[in-house]
């Protein structure tokens, strides 16, 4: 099992929709959540951070749930420039240390 | 606004020939990393420092090395590079800590044949 777990996509969706990821994680004892975005040929940048009581900017909504080891993205009302990769990010104690993994990445496109 | 560069967009090396990626970032900032990132399998950590002259391995540091002489400057050193290192190479940088964004430099393709 993948430490860090996305589901690839591609997500298709219309302008205007409402559209959701999940990330799962395997290492009950993480301590930090992320969602970074990364354009086509650019460098991952972040988006946000994931608390525990959930976060919310603008048109995006990250939110944690611990018990079932996940984090979600949520992006409601999509524009075009929201198409891009979506990793999820996650950090926590690891043998050697503190360890943070990058998720494989879920790509969406947004079409008009 | 923080600025990560790397020394080349794009790069194409013989199987054998040693590279050098070079990063530079001007941020101040203690700790650096070297990721590759290959379809399906996403960022993978090659090797991080947070410090000057200090080294951790990542999760695939077989075949790398890294310098960090500067604080400003982490190195990547392919000793002898081998077809199965083609992949794109992003170097990144953040504050100390444990859960400190961290912030990338555009990337380096590089191509071994």
């Amino acid at each position: 099992r993948k430490e860090v777990e996305q589901d690839p996509g591609p997500f298709n969706v219309p302008e205007g929709a409402t559209v959701a990821f999940n990330c799962t994680y395997s290492n009950s004892a993480s301590q930090s959540f992320f969602w970074y975005r990364q354009d086509c040929r650019k460098e991952p940048k972040l988006l946000m951070s994931v608390y525990s009581s959930g976060n919310e900017d603008g048109r995006f909504t990250a939110q944690l749930n611990r018990a079932s080891q996940y984090i979600s993205l949520l992006i409601r009302d999509s524009k075009l420039s929201d198409s891009a990769t979506y990793l999820c990010v996650v950090g926590g104690p690891n043998t050697g240390g503190f360890k943070t993994i990058f998720g494989a990445g879920t790509r969406l496109f947004v079409k008009a | 606004d923080v600025k990560v560069t790397q020394s080349s967009r794009y790069l194409v090396k013989r199987t054998g020939e040693k590279v050098f990626l070079e990063c530079v970032q001007d941020m101040d900032h203690e700790n650096m990393f070297w990721y590759r990132q290959d379809p399906g399998l996403g960022l993978r950590l090659i090797y991080f420092s947070y410090d000057v002259k200090m080294k951790e391995k990542g999760d695939i540091p077989e075949g790398y090395s890294v310098s960090r002489e500067k604080k400003e400057r982490f190195s990547l050193i392919l000793e002898s590079a081998s077809t199965n290192q083609t992949s794109m190479y992003l170097c990144a940088s953040s504050l100390a800590g444990e859960s400190s964004e961290q912030y990338f430099g555009p990337g380096t393709r590089l191509t071994v044949t």
